[in-house]
């Protein structure tokens, strides 16, 4: 099974500032890689897929990159509503896994 | 605009059984993909299983094989779960997740709100 760590567990940012958020897998998923935001309450919303498509109606301030084992995820001009939780999942291979998640924190 | 919403979950006791509903709708069932995936506050989000259009390829994570069944009812717009022999572990928010089309894997353009299942004496 392919693990995904996501770095780190809570990015303490303040509104307007750059947010960059990493996953890695431990072994090459290649790009089958998508990004999720998750509000409380809510389910997971896709924003990325293919490790930097975003997904239909994702703002463009938000944006994917990498490819192997290294991704990120940059954020740009934090706006209130990024502040909240942020998955990685790989398809390269089953069974499919995400990673543990990375909390967008006010700071 | 897509919808798919789950029903059947509840408490159950440790080696009961449960199944799970997704009613589909918004979009062609019948040609999506789909996957159910459950979420713990300790484990975080877990592939559960997926199957193809026609329901005739299935795949499971480990930790369900065996134990879990999904299946689909093209007609009737539904994904279904079945779970026997529940443990504790399987205590979790399930939801239903629309596979997304032509991005060459399996991750999810839409989810459902969740069905909560407990396992628990």
């Amino acid at each position: 099974e392919i693990v995904m760590t996501q770095s780190p567990a809570t990015l303490s940012m303040s509104p307007g500032a750059r947010a960059t958020l990493s996953c890695r897998a431990s072994q090459s998923v290649s790009s089958n890689l998508a990004w999720y935001q998750q509000k409380p309450g809510q389910p997971p919303r896709l924003l990325i897929y293919g490790a930097s498509t975003r997904a239909t109606g994702i703002p463009d301030r938000f944006s994917g990159s990498g490819s192997g084992t290294e991704f990120t995820l940059t954020i740009n001009s934090l706006q209130s509503e990024d502040f909240t939780v942020y998955y990685c999942q790989q398809y390269k291979i089953w069974p499919l896994t995400f990673g543990g998640g990375t909390k967008v924190e006010i700071k | 605009e897509v919808q798919l919403l789950e029903s059947g979950g509840g408490l159950v006791q440790p080696g009961g059984s449960l199944r799970l509903s997704c009613a589909a709708s918004g979009f062609t069932f019948s040609s999506s993909a789909m996957s159910w995936v459950r979420q713990t506050p300790g484990r975080g989000l877990e592939w559960v299983a997926s199957l193809t259009t026609t329901g005739t390829s299935t795949f499971y994570a480990d930790s369900v094989k065996g134990r879990f069944t999904i299946s689909r009812d093209n007609s009737k717009n539904a994904l279904f779960l079945q779970m026997k022999s529940l443990r504790a572990e399987d205590t979790a928010a399930y939801f239903c997740a629309k596979v997304f089309q032509g991005g060459g894997g399996t991750f999810f353009d839409y989810w459902g709100q969740g069905a909560l299942v407990t396992v628990s004496s």
